[in-house]
């Protein structure tokens, strides 16, 4: 069956450092993979796209990589900052769709 | 101000009751999208449409319905047939569907069923 996998347990990390969040898949081929990040009781905004054929994406202190042999997306937060505290979703769109599957999403809590 | 608008932001039905959602967006987007958010899971897709007049039904389609009678309007309906109704909905919109448009997503309404 298909599967979007992200870390339901919180990741806790100091300011400073870097936040690193993971997004695996099962039996998808996706075309490309979003994230998202969603404050409590928002809707999702959409933080970066990254396609199939691209191994990595940059947006300031934002960094997402993408391995389609292993099936999985990293994001990257460098720098954290206690206003990064969030949940994180990734999302795929699976090749030959036209609407994306989201992950549970991931809490990061960020603390001074 | 450029956005999706969602109406109400609580909303509380009582059983047997059928409840409508508004979506408004002012973005100029072909597609549209409802979710359901319940605690400690993703999103699901309720029903999606990419054009005026034309919808499809998403993962969790039963006990909902909806109109797009317009670009700018996606009402979604919460029937007496839905048995757990109780979330958090999600309108959404992206310039077209499936061609790696950003999806913008509206604050969400809370329905509880009394």
């Amino acid at each position: 069956s298909q599967k979007i996998e992200q870390n339901s347990e919180a990741l806790n990390i100091q300011e400073g450092k870097t936040a690193t969040l993971t997004c695996n898949y099962t039996n998808y081929s996706p075309a490309y993979l979003q994230w998202y990040r969603q404050d409590p009781g928002r809707g999702p905004v959409f933080l970066l796209l990254i396609r199939e054929n691209e191994k990595e994406k940059r947006k300031e202190r934002l960094k997402v990589t993408f391995d389609t042999t292993l099936k999985q997306s990293l994001f990257h937060i460098t720098a954290s900052q206690p206003a990064d505290s969030a949940t994180y979703l990734c999302a795929l769109m699976n090749s030959g769709y036209s609407t994306l599957t989201f992950g549970k999403g991931t809490m990061l809590l960020v603390s001074p | 101000d450029g956005g999706i608008t969602q109406s109400p932001k609580y909303l509380f039905r009582k059983e047997g009751q059928n409840v409508t959602l508004s979506c408004e967006q002012n973005l100029n987007h072909d597609a549209m999208y409802w979710y359901r958010q319940d605690p400690g899971q993703g999103l699901r897709l309720i029903y999606y449409s990419q054009i005026v007049n034309d919808f499809q039904k998403g993962d969790i389609a039963e006990g909902y319905s909806v109109s797009r009678e317009k670009k700018e309007s996606f009402p979604l309906t919460v029937t007496s047939a839905q048995k757990n109704p109780t979330a958090f909905y999600l309108c959404a919109s992206s310039a077209t569907g499936g061609s790696g448009n950003t999806i913008y997503f509206g604050e969400g309404s809370w329905l509880t069923v009394v």
